[in-house]
């Protein structure tokens, strides 16, 4: 069975801090993938990124950076000079191995609340 | 652009009533995904469809049912509502890996 843990409930940082959200997964599988989503206060959630098991290499998106490590079965998401919009409800989520033919459902984490306070 | 859209933001319901959630995607996707999202428990997958009349089980299907007629529609349904199905339900579709969400809808049922 697969699992993803968000052992962060909520942070509270003041804005330009740079924050990290962990995330931590379990998985048999030796294809998965890995998302980060975003759910501001209206409630959509918002893809940010995927990341596929054969892929370790970090990634940066503006301010946003991912760090990858199959080592320890961690994909954290830094968000460098923290902003008032970042703050949501960030969710780590794993998929594991798309089946031809057939569609898999994401297991999400519960989430980090992240506060950026002006 | 990506378009999932839900019939309705916020649902009150009586305990006992069939409730249908609906949800339409314009991407031609494959594959949509019902979820409930629970304060403390994230979101959890109650059933998917990888195909027009076809459905799966998803992690939390007790109690709830689906209906996909048409590729871009994709219906959940609460035979018999409880209170204890009370709950945020956001409906996603995806062509291979990623998922796209839609705005999700409040359900309450008193």
């Amino acid at each position: 069975a697969q699992k993803v843990t968000q052992a962060q409930t909520e942070i509270s940082v003041v804005e330009k801090e740079d924050v990290t959200l962990d995330c931590v997964y379990e998985t048999r599988d030796t294809t998965y993938y890995l998302f980060w989503y975003k759910q501001p206060p209206s409630g959509e959630l918002v893809f940010l990124i995927r990341r596929n098991s054969f892929d370790e290499q970090n990634e940066i998106s503006g301010r946003y950076s991912w760090n990858f490590q199959k080592s320890t079965s961690s994909f954290n998401f830094t968000i460098t000079a923290s902003q008032v919009v970042d703050s949501a409800v960030y969710f780590c989520a794993l998929s594991e191995a798309y089946s031809g033919g057939g569609a898999d459902g994401l297991t999400f984490g519960k989430g980090t609340h992240l506060i950026i306070q002006p | 652009d990506v378009k999932v859209t839900q019939s309705s933001r916020y649902l009150v319901k009586r305990t006992g009533e069939k409730v249908f959630l609906e949800c339409v995607q314009d991407m031609d996707h494959e594959n949509m995904f019902w979820y409930r999202q629970d304060p403390g428990l994230g979101l959890r997958l109650i059933y998917f469809s990888y195909d027009v009349k076809m459905k799966e089980k998803g992690d939390i299907p007790e109690g709830y049912s689906v209906s996909r007629e048409k590729k871009e529609r994709f219906s959940l349904i609460l035979e018999s509502a409880s209170t204890n199905q009370t709950s945020m339900y956001l409906c996603a579709s995806s062509l291979a890996v990623v998922q796209f969400f839609g705005p999700g809808t409040r359900l309450t049922v008193l």
